[in-house]
């Protein structure tokens, strides 16, 4: 149980033109869900807290207007990377959790991105 | 701010040798403590969740322990196989995932 899934697995796009990810939990209700960015060997960065209704919740130092983010549904929550560019390019991950008892958190398969 | 470390950034090992691999962080007032495993270019995958109640947990020949007064996790891996090569992540949850930077092991076969 507790299963998270992400789509696209990688996307090329041109510069300029925006992206989504879509993160879906397939066997639970997550009323947050969590993005990350990844650059290459270095850790999980948190980009910002998805909450289901409501804005979501962006750490410090990361661009709300860039990185639009929306949570419409208790199983989905897109990132949508808006006007890419290339220092843009990463890979970002989505993680939730069910919330109850011996599960922790759970993550998506992740999205390779490369703006051209 | 929690602040979590892994040591040794980087392990190289002979198959059939025992793993240890340790991650520290800064504030013990955690609600758990998840170790994950990272393949190249892949997600995370959940190894062991331990609660801020536990001391160990075990999963086959994964067994993970905390000493949450110390801040203190130990990830111990038996009789390692060239499968179990990849980079292995701790993560501490106050709240908040807050993840160490990673150890990456590799088995030689």
């Amino acid at each position: 149980g507790a299963v998270v899934s992400q789509h696209p697995s990688w996307v090329i796009c041109k510069s300029g033109t925006s992206v989504k990810i879509e993160c879906r939990s397939l066997d639970f209700q997550a009323t947050t869900m969590f993005w990350y960015r990844q650059f290459p060997k270095q850790s999980l960065m948190l980009m910002a807290t998805s909450n289901e209704g409501s804005k979501a919740t962006y750490e410090q130092g990361v661009e709300k207007d860039k990185f639009l983010i929306n949570h419409a549904s208790l199983t989905l929550s897109t990132l949508t990377v808006t006007s890419a560019h290339p220092e843009d390019s990463s890979f970002y991950i989505c993680s939730a959790s069910p919330f109850v008892a011996d599960y922790g958190y759970t993550f998506g398969s992740g999205t390779r991105l490369t703006v051209v | 701010k929690q602040e979590v470390t892994q040591i040794p950034a980087a392990l190289s090992v002979p198959e059939g040798e025992n793993l240890v691999l340790n991650c520290s962080f800064t504030d013990s007032a955690i609600y758990n403590l998840q170790w994950f495993r990272q393949d190249p270019g892949k997600g995370l995958t959940s190894l062991l969740l331990i609660q801020s109640s536990q001391r160990e947990q075990t999963s086959g020949r994964l067994n993970a322990s905390l000493d949450k007064s110390s801040g203190r996790s130990t990830l111990y891996i038996a009789a390692s196989q060239p499968g179990d090569s990849a980079t292995y992540l701790c993560a501490v949850n106050d709240y908040k995932l807050s993840f160490g930077a990673g150890t990456t092991v590799t088995v030689r076969a």
